[in-house]
């Protein structure tokens, strides 16, 4: 059981926009920013959002994020194949003095 | 170019040990706090431990406290992960990821190695 929580799958077609939520609590996303990761299978995770909105040199600005409270989005706008792996969202918990994550959404380009 | 290579993994007892190291380059080490990741077959990502740039503070997730010991080598730019009494939960990836600061703290971790795969199995 993960800490935060997110949909397990999510799924768009081509062109299309597609969102994924992540719900925490005061003791994580209520307190700290949130960062979103990409992860292909076999791969190295990328991070694709960090502080809550902003993006590495090299993401597209078809991903962006956003926090409300202790819940957080990231929304992905015309949805390219490339795009299909799982996202995971995470932030630093106060309690628990340590990373959480989200259990990934495995996004499908249809 | 920043290139984290992780190494050490392997098929282990339980109760066993194993010693996981992940050599860093591309950046001025010390200047960054680095963590261990991992991924159960099946499952979705767990942070594992993190230590500060100097290596002066470490964080530990419960589930590895008092098992899992994190290290650093500012000197060879390599971080390393001590695993005791390993169980069959701890059969996972290991990533080793940079952190963007020098703190671990709510610092996003914005490169991330290949990992190396630990079977903890009879």
């Amino acid at each position: 059981q993960s800490v935060l929580t997110q949909p397990p799958s999510a799924s768009g077609t081509p062109g299309q926009r597609v969102t994924i939520s992540c719900s925490g609590s005061g003791s994580n996303i209520g307190s700290n920013t949130v960062n979103w990761y990409q992860h292909l299978p076999g791969t190295a995770p990328k991070l694709l959002i960090y502080n809550n909105n902003q993006r590495p040199s090299g993401v597209p600005d078809r991903f962006s994020g956003s926090k409300s409270g202790t819940s957080a989005s990231l929304a992905i706008s015309g949805l390219q194949s490339e795009d299909e792996a799982d996202f995971y969202c995470a932030a630093w918990d106060d309690s628990l003095n340590g990373w959480v994550f989200g259990g990934g959404t495995k996004l499908t380009v249809l | 170019e920043v290139q984290l290579l992780e190494s050490g993994g392997n098929l282990v007892q339980p109760g066993g040990s194993l010693r996981l190291s992940c050599a860093a380059s591309g950046f001025t080490f010390k200047t960054n706090a680095v963590n261990w990741v991992r991924q159960a077959p099946g499952k979705g990502l767990e942070w594992v431990s993190g230590i500060t740039g100097s290596g002066g503070t470490t964080y530990y997730a419960d589930s590895v406290k008092g098992r899992f010991t994190i290290s650093r080598d500012n000197s060879k730019n390599t971080l390393y992960l001590q695993m005791n009494s390993l169980r069959a939960g701890d059969t996972a990836v290991y990533y080793c990821a940079k952190s963007r600061l020098v703190v671990v703290e709510a610092a996003a971790l914005d490169f991330w190695g290949q990992g190396t795969l630990v079977t903890v199995s009879s």
